[in-house]
């Protein structure tokens, strides 16, 4: 099965930059989520959406992150511009009620702002 | 706040010992636990879960138990293995999204 699937797996990008995040939610999976990890704060959520509807987004750090859902199978997180202490590792993750509501991660995109 | 918190940051085992993570919570509405496993480079893999309707549950050589009393939840792992090498994560769920704490390392020595 195909679990979630994100890309650019790893990015370096120069302050400034705008870098857009991708991720395809499992096959099924009406609930997204948005993580993002770093050593100082662990993992802390960004947004959710459910059924393409952002539902939170307080979890977003300011107006230079935005994040979109225009279908079932796709979404972004952009951050334009972006800054140094944006380096962390972005997780994508999806759930569905239909299977327990657990929550399945992808891989991560490991992002490096200098 | 309330948070999900971790007791030790790091365990270190002796490979075929058994292992005890431990993990407590604070919000007394959350009403589902689960365990990821993370390995260097990779995402949180789901271990097991539970609900707060019950205390213990059995997986593939892990076992989580919660208490509710005392807001507390661990994972054991039996017979540890070198592959158990990993970050684990506890986290709880009052809602929709996963509140999560700050880990576990778990070393596995020969």
């Amino acid at each position: 099965d195909a679990g979630v699937i994100q890309s650019p797996r790893h990015e370096v990008t120069e302050m400034g930059q705008e870098v857009t995040l991708r991720c395809k939610p499992i096959s099924g999976h009406n609930s997204l989520f948005w993580y993002r990890q770093t050593m100082m704060r662990g993992l802390e959520l960004l947004i959710y959406f459910n059924n393409n509807v952002p539902i939170d987004d307080s979890g977003m750090p300011e107006d230079r992150f935005s994040a979109k859902m225009p279908n079932a199978s796709f979404s972004t997180l952009k951050i334009q511009p972006s800054e140094p202490r944006d380096s962390a590792v972005y997780f994508c993750a999806s759930s569905s009620h239909h299977s327990g509501n657990t929550i399945y991660f992808g891989e991560g995109s490991w992002l490096t702002v200098v | 706040g309330e948070s999900v918190g971790l007791h030790l940051p790091t365990l270190s085992v002796q490979e075929g010992d058994n292992s005890i993570i431990n993990c407590a919570y604070s919000n007394s509405a959350s009403d589902y636990f689960i365990w990821y496993k993370q390995e260097s480079g990779k995402g949180p893999q789901f271990i097991i879960d539970i609900r707060s309707n019950m205390d213990k549950r059995q997986g593939q050589r892990v076992t989580v138990l919660l208490n509710k009393t005392v807001k507390h939840l661990s994972l054991q792992i039996a017979a540890t293995q070198p592959g158990d090498s990993a970050v684990y994560f506890c986290a709880d769920r009052a809602g929709y999204a996963l509140n999560f704490g700050k880990g576990t390392s778990l070393l596995v020595t020969p």
